[in-house]
Order: structure tokens, then sequence, then C-alpha cells
């Protein structure tokens, strides 16, 4: 059971280069997000997808992009990265929508940008 | 914008000692409270969460936590600590039906053996 991946694990990246973080889950989940982990915030989010083709915006989107054409997968994309997106990024996944379920997380990409 | 506070952000207690964390938030409606827990090198993970009916609900690893609704506040305890919980303790929550999770910024508890 690969439950949910994140690649890279491990990125550096030069300011104004374009990155790209990959999600994939394999429980078939409807919803899919992204946060991003920072000391003295906590997680925020960035994007979410109820489903393929439907995303919108969290707390913190400014500078990223997403995409979701395929229902297992889920990629952040930085179009330009900047120092300030220095971060640990987690992808996470859950089956339905009420709000009652788990949320299951990857095991995070960190990202530092030089 | 809804908010979640969590207090003493570090914590540093030994072995057998009790553990409390807590957890404020700021929204008047009806809320989904979750704590999540993030050992050393693990992915974060459910501890326990609370959307209805008995206000004191038990997780895994002996935990438990308190809603207490008038208090906006949704407390984190365990008797007694074992090493093994050291870790980062994340409270959660999302306005029913909204699965749009707000983080507090979370608690960093090493238990020392």
């Amino acid at each position: 059971d690969a439950g949910i991946t994140q690649s890279p694990r491990y990125k550096i990246t030069e300011t104004g280069r374009q990155v790209t973080l990959m999600c994939h889950q394999t429980w078939s989940h409807s919803y899919m997000f992204w946060y991003r982990q920072d000391l003295g915030h906590g997680l925020r989010l960035i994007y979410y997808s109820a489903a393929a083709d439907i995303t919108d915006k969290g707390e913190v989107p400014d500078g990223y992009v997403v995409s979701r054409s395929k229902t297992e997968n889920f990629p952040l994309t930085l179009e330009s990265a900047t120092r300030s997106q220095t971060s640990v990024y987690f992808c996470a996944s859950s089956d339905q929508g009420t709000g009652q379920e788990t949320q299951y997380f990857g095991p995070g990409t960190r990202l530092l940008v030089l | 914008a809804q908010s979640v506070s969590q207090h003493n952000h570090h914590v540093i207690l030994s072995e057998a000692a009790s553990l409390e964390l807590g957890c404020n938030y700021s929204y008047g409606g009806t809320v989904n409270l979750f704590w999540y827990v993030q050992y050393p090198g693990q992915h974060l993970q459910l501890l326990l969460k609370y959307f209805s009916g008995d206000p004191l609900v038990k997780g895994i690893k002996g935990f438990e936590a308190e809603f207490i609704k008038s208090k906006f506040s949704f407390n984190l305890r365990k008797p007694s600590v074992q090493w093994s919980d050291t870790a980062e303790y994340f409270c959660a929550v999302n306005p029913y039906g909204n699965n749009r999770l707000a983080f507090g910024k979370g608690n960093q508890v090493v238990v020392i053996p």
C-alpha cells in the first residue's frame, strides 16, 4: 500500500527558476491539498482540489500554480522561485469533503531556494 | 478569518509527567477539531478528532482531548508521557462542511527519559 508519495524529497534551486513538486496518492481520494510548513507558522494551506480539474486557493497561494488532470496526481509548481518559498511542503489527501475526514499526509519535500 | 492558537510552543518534560497542550480557535460556528502529531522523521498523522457527541475524545497512544464550546478550546492531554511521545503536535480546525484545515503553530514536545 503506497499511500501518498512526494517527489523529490529534497530540492535545491535558485531564485527565478521554475520548480515542480509532485504528489501522488494511490487511494483514489477525491480531495488533495498542498501545505507549507514554516517555523513559527505551523502548516498553511496553499491550494486544494476537490476532484480532477477542480482546484481552489488556500491561505497562501501567491507564487504557486497547481493542476489536477488525474485524480491521483496533484503537482505544485513554483513559477519563479523566491527565497521566501524556502520551506517544507506537504501534500495530503482525504476521501470526502464533509470536514470530518482524516487527512493523510505525504512525507514532505524540503525546498531550499538560494 | 478563523485562527487557531497553541500556547507554549516548546515543552520539555520528564517521562511519567502529565502533558496538557492548549488549543483555542476563533470561529463562531460549528467546527470539526483535530490533533495531528509529527514524530521525528515521520509523516503527520491523526491523533484524534472531534465533531459531535461526548466532548471528551480518546485517541491513539493514550491521548485524549476535551472540547469546551464556551471556551472555544480543544486541549490535548496525556496523564503519563513516554520518551516516544517526543514529537510536534498540531491542533487543526475546520468549519462544518468545509474540509479546509487551519492549523495552529504547533507544540514541540520533548520527553526526557
